[in-house]
């Protein structure tokens, strides 16, 4: 089954920014979806056909994928930014999430 | 606006079944596949299942296949999952999603949004 590999933790501080990947087997042929989730609330959509944002997510949030790493950057890093954060994928009749990363904004 | 309201969670022992709802509004629900969803406390998200706009086509995660089924009521706007032959490693909080794609997923499709989620919790 395929897998998505993501960092268990990134730290950034106020107003910098950062990055977190996601790993998959030739990842850049494929759709990549990103959700942030903050404490006792449902996913949030933030980045879809990797480097898409939908509306009312800030311009600070990007994405992009390519080989077999896919990225979500968060520039100009918040507080209110720090949240869990999941890379997606539709693979072999199955959707693929990635492990999650906690973003911790210092 | 777009809501998504699950329902039907609770605590039920390992052998039992539970039938949980999604109730849908403020969007036409006839033309959107959906998803459920699945987090155990403190860990990831887990994909469960998946159902078409027609209920065509339907796809189940290999850890709940042939114990959940997955099931929509277009004219009531409802999303639905019959879980049967619960274990303790099914407890998670569950959630209904949109999934922007109205036929077989393809992988440019998403889900947004996301209901609030319904825990289930098996145990004895």
């Amino acid at each position: 089954s395929y897998e998505l590999t993501q960092p268990l933790s990134v730290s950034v501080a106020l107003g910098q920014t950062a990055s977190i990947t996601c790993g998959g087997n030739n990842i850049g042929s494929k759709n990549v979806h990103w959700y942030q989730q903050k404490p006792g609330q449902a996913p949030v959509l933030v980045i879809y056909r990797d480097s898409n944002r939908p509306s009312g997510i800030p311009e600070r949030f990007s994405g992009s994928n390519s080989g077999n790493t896919a990225t979500l950057t968060i520039s100009r890093a918040q507080a209110g930014d720090e949240a869990d954060y999941y890379c997606q994928v539709w693979d072999s009749s199955s959707w693929v999430f990635g492990g999650g990363t906690k973003l911790t904004v210092l | 606006e777009v809501q998504l309201v699950e329902s039907g969670g609770g605590l039920v022992k390992p052998g039992g079944s539970l039938r949980l709802s999604c109730a849908a509004s403020g969007f036409t629900f006839s033309i959107y596949s959906m998803d459920w969803v699945r987090q155990a406390p403190g860990k990831g998200l887990e994909w469960v299942s998946f159902i078409s706009s027609s209920s065509s086509y339907i796809y189940y995660a290999d850890s709940v296949k042939g114990r959940f089924s997955i099931s929509r009521d277009n004219a009531k706007n409802s999303l639905y999952l019959q879980m049967n032959s619960l274990r303790a490693e099914d407890t998670a909080v569950y959630y209904c999603a949109r999934d922007i794609s109205p036929g077989a997923p393809r992988g440019d499709n998403w889900f947004d949004p996301w209901g609030q989620g319904t825990l289930v919790t098996v145990s004895s």
